[in-house]
């Protein structure tokens, strides 16, 4: 079955630590992954996404995310987080058979000052 | 552009009365998403539409909901009758053909029906 799990519902860090958000997939075939961010009252906004090739990916905001095939994993990274990065944050793989998006349940981000 | 705009941002209505909530793409999107999120169920695909038609409908809950796209400007998604577990955030999506992948989301109508 094709699933999408974020482990950590919720995660406390405080301001200038690094950040790691863990997300694991299954999926039959090449995974197109993806990570979102979602700010209190907002829409989801698209932070970095995968396709193919080097498996480490530059996103917005200096988030960095690495493809590990061998652990079905994406985790999302920040070295050195700030207080506007409290948020939630989506893991998703995307079907494009189906043009459909599985996401994982998501992680809540709150940053201490 | 102003993004994915979506009215309105917070609705509440009676149970058993009609909600309309409505969207309007970035301009020049072929394709455009329905999405709804709730705690217990997290983000849940509606239907999508492409160049306007109506593609995959096959998340919509049940008869009580229906959506439309007129045109590339508008859509609609419509409850009729609402009910308290239909309380939800509901966004709206855009995106490029060569790109579906890649939504742009709207804001969110925040649903409550008592």
């Amino acid at each position: 079955a094709q699933s999408v799990t974020q482990p950590d519902i919720h995660i406390t860090v405080s301001e200038g630590a690094s950040l790691e958000l863990r997300c694991n997939y299954s999926y039959g075939a090449t995974p197109y992954l993806f990570w979102y961010v979602q700010s209190p009252g907002q829409g989801l906004q698209l932070l970095l996404k995968y396709f193919s090739g080097d498996t480490l990916v530059q996103g917005i905001k200096g988030f960095e995310a690495e493809f590990k095939r061998s652990q079905s994993s994406f985790n999302l990274r920040k070295p050195s987080v700030h207080w506007s990065d409290a948020a939630e944050y989506f893991c998703a793989v995307w079907a494009p058979r189906t043009y459909k998006y599985i996401f994982g349940t998501g992680t809540r981000l709150k940053v201490l000052a | 552009d102003a993004g994915v705009i979506q009215s309105p941002r917070h609705e509440v209505t009676e149970m058993g009365q009609e909600v309309t909530l409505r969207c309007k793409p970035i301009s020049g999107h072929d394709y455009l998403f329905w999405y709804r999120q709730t705690m217990m169920r997290g983000l849940e695909l509606l239907i999508y539409f492409n160049n306007n038609v109506p593609i995959d409908d096959s998340g919509m809950p049940e008869d009580r909901f229906s959506a439309k796209m007129p045109n590339a400007s508008f859509s609609t998604l419509k409850i009729q009758p609402s009910e308290p577990r239909d309380s939800a955030v509901y966004f709206c999506a855009s995106s490029l053909a060569n790109a579906a992948y890649e939504q742009y989301f709207g804001p969110g109508t925040r649903l409550t029906v008592t």
